[in-house]
Protein backbone atom coordinates (compact mmCIF):
# COMPACT_ATOMS: atom_id res chain seq x y z
CA UNK A 1 0.00 0.00 0.00
CA UNK A 2 1.12 3.59 -0.33
CA UNK A 3 1.68 5.37 2.44
CA UNK A 4 1.53 9.22 2.49
CA UNK A 5 3.36 11.92 5.06
CA UNK A 6 2.62 15.26 5.19
CA UNK A 7 5.44 17.39 6.92
CA UNK A 8 5.15 19.69 9.04
CA UNK A 9 1.77 18.58 11.37
CA UNK A 10 1.27 22.02 12.50
CA UNK A 11 2.62 25.49 10.86
CA UNK A 12 2.55 28.73 12.57
CA UNK A 13 2.06 31.69 9.53
CA UNK A 14 0.94 35.56 9.54
CA UNK A 15 -0.57 36.95 6.77
CA UNK A 16 1.15 37.80 4.19
CA UNK A 17 3.73 34.93 4.64
CA UNK A 18 4.51 32.48 2.08
CA UNK A 19 3.86 28.82 2.93
CA UNK A 20 5.46 26.06 1.87
CA UNK A 21 3.40 21.98 2.70
CA UNK A 22 5.41 18.70 1.82
CA UNK A 23 4.03 15.55 1.60
CA UNK A 24 5.67 12.50 0.40
CA UNK A 25 5.02 9.22 -1.02
CA UNK A 26 6.60 5.56 -0.07
CA UNK A 27 6.50 5.15 -3.65
CA UNK A 28 6.39 6.96 -7.47
CA UNK A 29 2.49 8.19 -7.76
CA UNK A 30 3.52 9.82 -11.23
CA UNK A 31 1.98 13.37 -10.60
CA UNK A 32 -1.15 12.07 -9.40
CA UNK A 33 -1.78 13.74 -6.75
CA UNK A 34 -4.14 16.17 -5.27
CA UNK A 35 -4.35 19.24 -2.57
CA UNK A 36 -7.60 20.42 -0.38
CA UNK A 37 -8.28 22.51 2.25
CA UNK A 38 -10.15 21.86 5.20
CA UNK A 39 -12.31 24.49 7.83
CA UNK A 40 -13.96 22.87 10.95
CA UNK A 41 -17.39 21.95 10.22
CA UNK A 42 -17.10 21.69 6.12
CA UNK A 43 -15.94 19.00 3.63
CA UNK A 44 -12.90 19.59 1.92
CA UNK A 45 -11.95 21.33 -1.18
CA UNK A 46 -9.88 20.77 -4.10
CA UNK A 47 -7.33 23.15 -4.60
CA UNK A 48 -4.77 21.09 -7.10
CA UNK A 49 -5.02 18.44 -9.05
CA UNK A 50 -2.35 16.12 -10.98
CA UNK A 51 0.10 17.79 -8.63
CA UNK A 52 0.18 21.82 -10.16
CA UNK A 53 -3.14 22.16 -11.81
CA UNK A 54 -5.03 24.87 -10.31
CA UNK A 55 -8.94 23.83 -9.79
CA UNK A 56 -10.93 25.89 -11.00
CA UNK A 57 -11.88 29.65 -8.46
CA UNK A 58 -9.28 28.52 -6.40
CA UNK A 59 -6.90 31.71 -6.13
CA UNK A 60 -3.93 31.59 -7.96
CA UNK A 61 -1.45 32.06 -4.82
CA UNK A 62 -2.16 28.57 -4.33
CA UNK A 63 0.14 26.39 -6.27
CA UNK A 64 1.64 22.78 -6.49
CA UNK A 65 4.74 21.23 -7.81
CA UNK A 66 6.42 18.18 -7.73
CA UNK A 67 6.26 14.31 -9.05
CA UNK A 68 7.31 10.84 -8.14
CA UNK A 69 7.53 10.86 -4.44
CA UNK A 70 7.62 14.34 -3.72
CA UNK A 71 4.68 17.59 -3.47
CA UNK A 72 4.63 20.52 -2.43
CA UNK A 73 2.02 22.43 -1.64
CA UNK A 74 2.80 26.39 -1.55
CA UNK A 75 0.94 29.79 -0.72
CA UNK A 76 2.70 33.08 -2.04
CA UNK A 77 0.91 35.75 0.35
CA UNK A 78 -1.36 33.55 2.79
CA UNK A 79 -4.35 35.66 3.48
CA UNK A 80 -6.88 35.33 6.57
CA UNK A 81 -9.00 32.95 4.72
CA UNK A 82 -6.00 30.15 4.38
CA UNK A 83 -6.17 29.82 7.87
CA UNK A 84 -7.39 25.87 7.72
CA UNK A 85 -5.86 22.29 7.81
CA UNK A 86 -4.25 21.26 4.68
CA UNK A 87 -4.07 17.14 3.21
CA UNK A 88 -2.40 15.41 0.14
CA UNK A 89 -3.97 13.00 -1.15
CA UNK A 90 -2.65 10.16 -3.90
CA UNK A 91 -4.73 8.26 -6.30
CA UNK A 92 -1.97 6.14 -8.50
CA UNK A 93 -5.00 3.74 -8.99
CA UNK A 94 -8.59 4.23 -8.32
CA UNK A 95 -8.01 0.77 -5.97
CA UNK A 96 -6.51 2.77 -3.46
CA UNK A 97 -6.59 6.18 -2.37
CA UNK A 98 -4.67 7.64 0.60
CA UNK A 99 -4.72 11.18 2.13
CA UNK A 100 -1.61 12.50 4.24
CA UNK A 101 -2.26 12.80 7.77
CA UNK A 102 -2.79 16.85 6.83
CA UNK A 103 -1.32 20.41 7.58
CA UNK A 104 -2.87 22.59 9.94
CA UNK A 105 -1.62 26.08 9.36
CA UNK A 106 -2.45 28.49 12.00
CA UNK A 107 -1.99 31.86 13.81
CA UNK A 108 1.40 32.89 14.83
CA UNK B 1 -25.22 23.29 -9.50
CA UNK B 2 -23.67 19.80 -8.30
CA UNK B 3 -25.32 18.68 -5.10
CA UNK B 4 -24.02 15.59 -3.28
CA UNK B 5 -26.89 14.99 -0.52
CA UNK B 6 -26.30 11.96 2.19
CA UNK B 7 -28.79 10.09 4.23
CA UNK B 8 -29.13 6.93 6.57
CA UNK B 9 -26.67 8.06 9.07
CA UNK B 10 -27.61 7.38 12.69
CA UNK B 11 -26.94 5.45 15.56
CA UNK B 12 -26.01 1.45 15.20
CA UNK B 13 -24.91 -0.95 17.99
CA UNK B 14 -21.82 -2.74 17.64
CA UNK B 15 -22.19 -5.56 15.10
CA UNK B 16 -24.96 -3.75 13.45
CA UNK B 17 -25.75 -2.70 9.85
CA UNK B 18 -27.10 1.08 8.16
CA UNK B 19 -27.00 1.73 4.43
CA UNK B 20 -25.86 5.28 3.27
CA UNK B 21 -27.29 6.78 0.60
CA UNK B 22 -26.58 9.85 -1.48
CA UNK B 23 -28.34 11.63 -4.08
CA UNK B 24 -27.01 13.22 -6.62
CA UNK B 25 -28.29 15.90 -9.56
CA UNK B 26 -26.32 19.06 -11.25
CA UNK B 27 -23.89 16.60 -13.41
CA UNK B 28 -23.77 13.57 -16.02
CA UNK B 29 -24.02 11.12 -12.43
CA UNK B 30 -23.06 7.81 -14.99
CA UNK B 31 -20.07 9.25 -16.03
CA UNK B 32 -18.05 9.88 -12.89
CA UNK B 33 -16.80 7.45 -10.20
CA UNK B 34 -18.21 7.75 -6.77
CA UNK B 35 -16.38 7.13 -3.87
CA UNK B 36 -17.54 7.41 -0.10
CA UNK B 37 -15.00 8.96 2.27
CA UNK B 38 -14.90 9.32 5.96
CA UNK B 39 -13.81 11.33 8.50
CA UNK B 40 -13.74 10.46 12.13
CA UNK B 41 -14.19 13.31 14.76
CA UNK B 42 -11.42 15.28 15.30
CA UNK B 43 -8.92 13.20 12.39
CA UNK B 44 -8.05 13.32 8.88
CA UNK B 45 -10.35 11.85 5.35
CA UNK B 46 -10.01 8.09 5.31
CA UNK B 47 -11.03 7.12 1.69
CA UNK B 48 -13.86 3.81 2.26
CA UNK B 49 -14.84 2.76 -1.60
CA UNK B 50 -14.65 3.96 -4.94
CA UNK B 51 -17.16 2.78 -8.04
CA UNK B 52 -16.67 3.05 -11.64
CA UNK B 53 -19.42 4.90 -13.91
CA UNK B 54 -21.44 1.81 -14.97
CA UNK B 55 -20.98 0.31 -11.66
CA UNK B 56 -18.51 -2.54 -12.65
CA UNK B 57 -15.81 -2.23 -10.38
CA UNK B 58 -15.68 -0.93 -6.92
CA UNK B 59 -12.68 -1.34 -4.37
CA UNK B 60 -12.07 -0.64 -1.14
CA UNK B 61 -9.93 0.39 1.70
CA UNK B 62 -8.88 -2.54 3.80
CA UNK B 63 -10.80 -1.43 6.86
CA UNK B 64 -13.98 -2.23 5.40
CA UNK B 65 -13.47 -4.81 2.78
CA UNK B 66 -15.83 -7.79 3.18
CA UNK B 67 -18.49 -5.79 5.63
CA UNK B 68 -18.80 -2.68 3.45
CA UNK B 69 -21.05 -2.74 -0.05
CA UNK B 70 -20.62 0.43 -2.75
CA UNK B 71 -23.21 0.54 -4.91
CA UNK B 72 -24.73 2.98 -7.75
CA UNK B 73 -28.33 3.29 -9.01
CA UNK B 74 -28.04 5.72 -12.72
CA UNK B 75 -31.16 5.51 -13.45
CA UNK B 76 -32.15 7.31 -10.06
CA UNK B 77 -28.82 9.51 -9.77
CA UNK B 78 -27.72 7.67 -6.47
CA UNK B 79 -25.08 6.04 -4.30
CA UNK B 80 -25.36 3.67 -1.43
CA UNK B 81 -23.02 2.26 0.76
CA UNK B 82 -24.50 -0.69 2.63
CA UNK B 83 -22.19 -1.09 6.00
CA UNK B 84 -22.61 -4.18 7.65
CA UNK B 85 -20.61 -5.62 10.85
CA UNK B 86 -20.01 -1.93 12.18
CA UNK B 87 -17.82 -1.21 15.08
CA UNK B 88 -16.65 1.77 17.42
CA UNK B 89 -13.98 2.25 14.37
CA UNK B 90 -16.74 3.04 12.24
CA UNK B 91 -17.62 6.02 13.95
CA UNK B 92 -17.33 8.99 11.57
CA UNK B 93 -19.07 11.67 8.80
CA UNK B 94 -19.18 9.58 5.87
CA UNK B 95 -19.21 11.86 2.60
CA UNK B 96 -20.38 10.81 -0.80
CA UNK B 97 -17.37 12.33 -3.64
CA UNK B 98 -17.52 13.05 -7.33
CA UNK B 99 -14.25 11.65 -8.15
CA UNK B 100 -12.80 13.50 -11.87
CA UNK B 101 -9.75 11.37 -12.53
CA UNK B 102 -9.09 10.72 -9.05
CA UNK B 103 -8.90 13.72 -7.26
CA UNK B 104 -12.56 14.32 -5.86
CA UNK B 105 -14.11 17.77 -7.06
CA UNK B 106 -17.06 17.74 -5.16
CA UNK B 107 -18.49 16.88 -1.89
CA UNK B 108 -21.44 16.16 -0.19
CA UNK B 109 -21.51 17.51 3.30
CA UNK B 110 -21.55 14.32 5.24
CA UNK B 111 -24.51 11.72 7.45
CA UNK B 112 -22.94 10.80 10.90
CA UNK B 113 -22.68 7.15 11.49
CA UNK B 114 -22.07 6.51 15.51
CA UNK B 115 -21.44 2.98 16.33
CA UNK B 116 -21.84 2.93 20.31
CA UNK B 117 -24.36 0.40 22.67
Amino acid sequence: DIQMTQSPSTLSASVGDRVTITCRASQSINSWLAWYQQKPGKAPKLLIYKASNLESGVPSRFTGSGSGTEFILTISCLQPDDFATYYCQQYNSYSLFTFGPGTKVDFK
Amino acid sequence: EVQLVESGGGLAQPGGSLRLSCAASGFTFSNYWMSWVRQAPGKGPEWVANIKPDGSEKYYADSVKGRFTISRDNGKNSLFLQMNYLGADDTAVYSCVRSKLGDLDFWGQGTLVTVSS
